[in-house]
């Protein structure tokens, strides 16, 4: 299956805003409205942050927000502050009837 | 509250099977979603293994699909994970989660680590 990219890592100030790009193709993110990003912190399980492209599920702070433009989802952190910093895992439905997630983002405040 | 929880052996010796089992609390795998196994190896990101709805209905990685079998039991409110003829490159934290009807994975395990040594 073909892979989604993403950068290794980015990094901000505090308060500042950070952009985390997760680029696929025609078969997957530009296909589906499924993309979703999940936040995971060091020995900690996963957590979704946002489905379907845009939306935050109950709880999740709206400093996170995303959208997509062809085959790239962004994910972008505003006003950043010290407990963003973690992995940022992007993940989309695919043509195969697949999920494929990047290979992550390490976002450092 | 929907809680997840795996389990299995933590220990596995090379070119025999992983056996794991994902406990689901706070909901009835009877009444639908989709379930789903991420595994993630030491330092390394994400992998979707597969997902199973409540009628045994499955998606299965390409690249997973001849050594592994997932299944569900709707009596015990769990589904498992097989993986046969493991190697080191199978080490890592196995996730078990919920898959909604988004296509996103939004319940999940705390994880169970898994070791395969000779």
């Amino acid at each position: 299956q073909s892979a989604l990219t993403q950068p290794a890592s980015v990094s901000g100030s505090p308060g500042q805003s950070i952009t985390i790009s997760c680029t696929g193709s025609s078969t997957d993110i530009g296909l589906y409205k499924y993309v979703s990003w999940y936040q995971q912190h060091p020995d900690k399980a996963p957590k979704l942050i946002i489905y379907a492209v845009t939306n935050r599920p109950s709880g999740v702070s709206s400093r996170f927000s995303a959208s997509k433009s062809g085959n790239t989802a962004s994910l972008t952190i505003s006003g950043l502050q010290a407990d963003d910093e973690a992995d940022y895992y992007c993940n989309s439905y695919t043509i195969s009837q697949t999920w494929i997630f990047g290979p992550g983002t390490r976002v450092t405040v | 509250q929907v809680q997840l929880r795996e389990s299995g052996p933590g220990l596995v010796k090379t070119s025999e099977t992983l056996s794991l089992t994902c406990a689901v609390s706070g909901y009835s795998i009877s009444y639908g979603a989709y379930w789903g196994w991420i595994r993630q190896a030491p330092g390394k990101g994400l992998e979707w293994i597969a997902n199973i709805d409540n009628s045994g209905l499955t998606y299965l990685n390409p690249s997973l699909k001849s050594r592994m079998t997932i299944s569900v039991d709707t009596s015990k409110n769990q589904f498992s994970l097989t993986l046969r003829s493991v190697t080191a490159a199978d080490s890592g934290v196995y996730f078990c989660a919920r898959r909604d009807e988004h296509n996103c994975f939004d319940y999940w395990g705390q994880g169970t680590l898994v070791t395969v040594s000779s």
